[in-house]
């Protein structure tokens, strides 16, 4: 079966330090790769997406992502993280038109 | 606005007592989906719609209902409701082009079932 894991589930970083966040997904042809990140009280906005292409992708709000078949990872990264990405953060994998998701990541910013 | 909106956003209830959840979307979406998130476990998909008329299981179907009778409606119905059905509900629409497209999410809507 299909899934998809992220192996934190809390990650503490300072202001204006860089942010990975990890996802492995089990599937055996090339996935298509989301990320999604939810504000509290909030539903799922998209930060980026991967279908085929240039491995590593951009998204909103300064994050990018990079594909690496080899170890069936799809990290999220950010240079450098800002208070307001307090969040809880969640990659998810397309196979045929059903949806599967990570556990999530909940981030927390401290000054 | 594009959205996605689902009422209610909180429905106490008791076991057994049919309801429904509806969603519905603005942006003449083919595909629909509902989830429910539960903490530790991320959002599971309860059952996804391609189009009108047209729809199938997800991950977690087990004692839900859904019907597609128009394009931009979706709602979710639990005929007997039991309280490990409390969860935190999210529906969610995208274009379908033959790919998996990102969706829109709703609000979500919070049941707790007592």
């Amino acid at each position: 079966a299909q899934s998809v894991t992220q192996p934190d589930i809390h990650i503490t970083v300072s202001e204006g330090a860089s942010l990975e966040l990890r996802c492995n997904y089990s599937y055996g042809a090339t996935p298509y790769l989301f990320w999604y990140v939810q504000s509290p009280g909030q539903g799922l906005q998209l930060l980026l997406k991967y279908f085929s292409g240039d491995t590593l992708v951009q998204g909103i709000k300064g994050f990018e992502a990079e594909f690496k078949r080899s170890q069936s990872s799809f990290n999220l990264r950010k240079p450098s993280v800002h208070w307001s990405d307090a969040a809880e953060y969640f990659c998810a994998v397309a196979f045929g038109n059903q949806f599967y998701f990570g556990t999530g990541t909940s981030l927390t910013v401290i000054p | 606005e594009a959205q996605v909106t689902q009422n209610p956003r909180y429905l106490i209830t008791v076991t057994g007592k049919k309801l429904t959840v509806t969603c519905s979307q603005n942006m003449n979406h083919e595909y629909m989906s509902w989830y429910r998130q539960d903490p530790g476990l991320g959002l599971r998909q309860i059952y996804y719609s391609m189009n009108v008329e047209v729809t199938d299981k997800g991950d977690v179907p087990e004692g839900y209902k859904v019907s597609r009778k128009e394009k931009r409606n979706f709602p979710l119905i639990l005929e007997s409701p039991s309280p490990n059905q409390t969860s935190l509900y999210f529906c969610a629409s995208s274009l379908s082009a033959g790919v998996p497209l990102p969706q829109h999410f709703g609000d979500g809507t919070r049941l707790s079932i007592l």
